[in-house]
Parts: C-alpha cells; structure tokens; sequence
C-alpha cells in the first residue's frame, strides 16, 4: 500500500460545480497537509495548508483533514475554467530535513 | 515564486555524458530539495540539504550525487545520465520555520536519448 493514495481523475465539471478532491494515506504519523495546484509545464503552487484535523478555509477553497480516518478533502465552490489543473496532496509528518510525501495528483477539468 | 530559479529549464542530452541542474534561491532558506515528477508516479525525492555541506538522500538517489557549498545555490548531478532519468526536475526550499511546507522552482525537463 502506497502512504498516500489519491485518485488520478481525470475529473471534468461545468463551470461552477463543486468540486472534491481527496487523498488517503496510511502513516499515523503525517500532521502537515498540504494542497498544490499545478499547471501545464508550471511548478506546484502551494494553495493549501493545515494542521493537523480540522477545517480550513480560503475564499473558494476548503482543506478539511480527517486524522482518525486518514483522510483529507479539498472543496472548490463555484469552480472557474481557470481551475483546470493537476491538484496534488502533501503531507509530513514534521521532522527536520523531511521531504513530503505526495499523492500522484488528480486532473481536473473545468469547461465553460 | 520564493525566490527561485533552476537553470536550465530544457536540455536534451545523450546516454552516458554528465549533467548538472542548478538551483539557486535568494532567500537565505537553509532547506534545500531536489524532486523528480514522473507519470504514474509522481513527485519523489532525490536528495536534500539542510545547509551548506550537508545533504541527505531522498527515495531516489541513485545515479545522482549532490552539493551545496553557498547556502544560495543547490547542485543536482546526473554523473552519467541514463535514459531512465528523463523527467522533469524540480528544486523546492522549506519557507517557514516550524512548518513543513515547501515552494517550488518552475522545473527543467531533461531529455536523455
């Protein structure tokens, strides 16, 4: 079983729909996660952080992690064409010099 | 973008011959980390350093070798480069103390026929 698992897609939705992204993991340990959005030949972007359980939210975007089912969402409300992109899960468990573990990251599609 | 730029951003080279990416930042971050992306498999650590002369190994460092003498400036060396290594290489740095979040550079996609 990979530490991360998070579904490839690709996913493709209208122009605001909802849109929820998720990833599983296996590691206990994991305290730090992470969401990165990436585009087409571009570096991840970082566009969501939390710690530990809990809810976080940030205009259109909502990280919720799950810690006793291992499992973390991100929300997008009222999803723009300018979403299209590969989103990626990260997590750490948040010890020095420690790399995060990612998801392989979902397509997402969004069409006008 | 944190401050960083890896050079170069395209390169095309033949089985056997070196290659060097370079990442360099203009923060002063003392956490430095070279990652592949691949399909399938996604991103996945090479090697990191955790200051000038210090570095670690990542899950996938073999074939690769590493260096950091200014703490601006990061090394990522294919000693000969083998088909196998053809991806995209990106180099992030750890932003915030006590957190473990990381920013990444825009990438170099290296070709080796």
């Amino acid at each position: 079983q990979k530490e991360v698992e998070q579904d490839p897609g690709p996913l493709s939705v209208p122009e605001g729909a909802i849109v929820s992204l998720n990833c599983t993991y296996s590691n206990s340990a994991f305290q730090y996660f992470m969401w990165y959005r990436q585009y087409s030949r571009k570096g991840p972007e970082l566009l969501m952080y939390t710690y530990s359980s809990g809810n976080k939210e940030d205009g259109r975007f909502t990280a919720q992690v799950d810690k006793s089912s291992k499992y973390i969402s991100l929300f997008i409300r009222d999803s723009q064409p300018s979403d299209s992109a590969t989103y990626l899960c990260a997590m750490s468990a948040n010890q020095a010099g420690t790399a995060l573990i990612f998801g392989k990251g979902t397509t997402l599609s969004v069409s006008s | 973008d944190a401050g960083i730029t890896q050079s170069p951003r395209h390169k095309v080279t033949e089985t056997g011959t070196p290659v060097t990416l370079r990442c360099h930042q203009t923060e002063n971050h003392r956490y430095m980390y070279w990652y592949r992306q691949d399909p399938g498999h996604g991103l996945r650590l090479i090697h990191y350093s955790y200051g000038v002369k210090d570095t670690d190994k990542g899950e996938v460092s073999d074939g690769y070798s590493v260096s950091r003498s200014k703490t601006e400036d990061f090394l990522l060396t294919l000693e000969s480069a083998t088909s196998s290594q053809t991806s995209v290489y990106f180099c992030a740095i750890k932003n915030r103390v006590g957190t473990d979040t990381q920013y990444f550079g825009p990438g170099t996609r290296l070709t080796v026929l």
